[in-house]
């Protein structure tokens, strides 16, 4: 398909340990998004990345968290030491340029469970 | 300190009806808005966006007002549908949508009853 894919879908893990987390965007979108819903939480913003380089990390909640992305396409997410408020879905999105005339489009998420 | 609030977390409405979902800002900078959809297990999909410069945009079945003044957007889905039940949600920006983030609000889960 030519939609944004995530993976894995689903992760659980041991409260310390490191997890990592990979985003495909649509082939062809300069710009791509982290943001993390937590339960009964909005989308809260995380990362954006503009090509290879992310203007803005002001969302990282912590230095535990780190987002790179190569060849202007797949972005990994990696979060470190995991604790439970980790526990979130993780979303990925892009979109051509910015989104004022090409809106995000995201993947169906990762379910992170920390335990 | 929410930027962007929704505060109705659910909202039932008889099929055919209206459905009007509304949404609170506090950031006047905020320039651009946009409305997303979301089904159980599935991503957000965009449904419709605003700038600022209007106080209305039109598609289909969806409507979306926006009144500066007050701070306010609203969506309206005329006639709703049993597909139309999903959460949506309420996103702002103060870059025109060129760049940056999106600020989302918690959602409403809208249900269209048969």
């Amino acid at each position: 398909g030519a939609g944004v894919s995530q993976s894995p879908s689903n992760k659980v893990t041991e409260k310390g340990k490191d997890v990592e987390l990979r985003c495909d965007p649509i082939s062809g979108h300069t710009a791509l998004y982290w943001y993390r819903q937590r339960l009964g939480q909005g989308l809260e913003f995380l990362i954006y990345f503009q090509g290879n380089s992310a203007p803005d990390k002001s969302g990282l909640p912590s230095d535990r968290f780190s987002a790179e992305r190569t060849g202007e396409s797949v972005s990994t997410l990696t979060i470190q030491r995991t604790q439970q408020e980790d526990s979130a879905v993780y979303l990925c999105a892009s979109s051509l340029q910015g989104f004022g005339n090409s809106p995000l489009h995201f993947g169906n998420g990762t379910r992170l469970t920390v335990t | 300190d929410q930027q962007v609030k929704q505060n109705s977390p659910s909202l039932s409405v008889q099929e055919g009806r209206i459905s009007i979902l509304n949404c609170d800002y506090t950031n006047s900078m905020f320039d651009y808005f946009l409305w997303y959809k979301k089904y159980p297990a599935e991503g957000p999909t965009f449904l419709i966006s605003i700038s600022s410069i209007k106080d209305k945009n039109e598609d289909g079945r969806f409507t979306v007002f926006l009144n500066k003044s007050a701070k306010h957007l609203s969506l309206h889905i005329v006639p709703s549908q049993p597909g139309d039940s999903a959460v949506y949600f309420c996103a702002a920006s103060e870059y025109g949508g060129s760049q940056g983030n999106l600020i989302f609000g918690k959602g409403t889960k809208l249900s269209v009853k048969p």
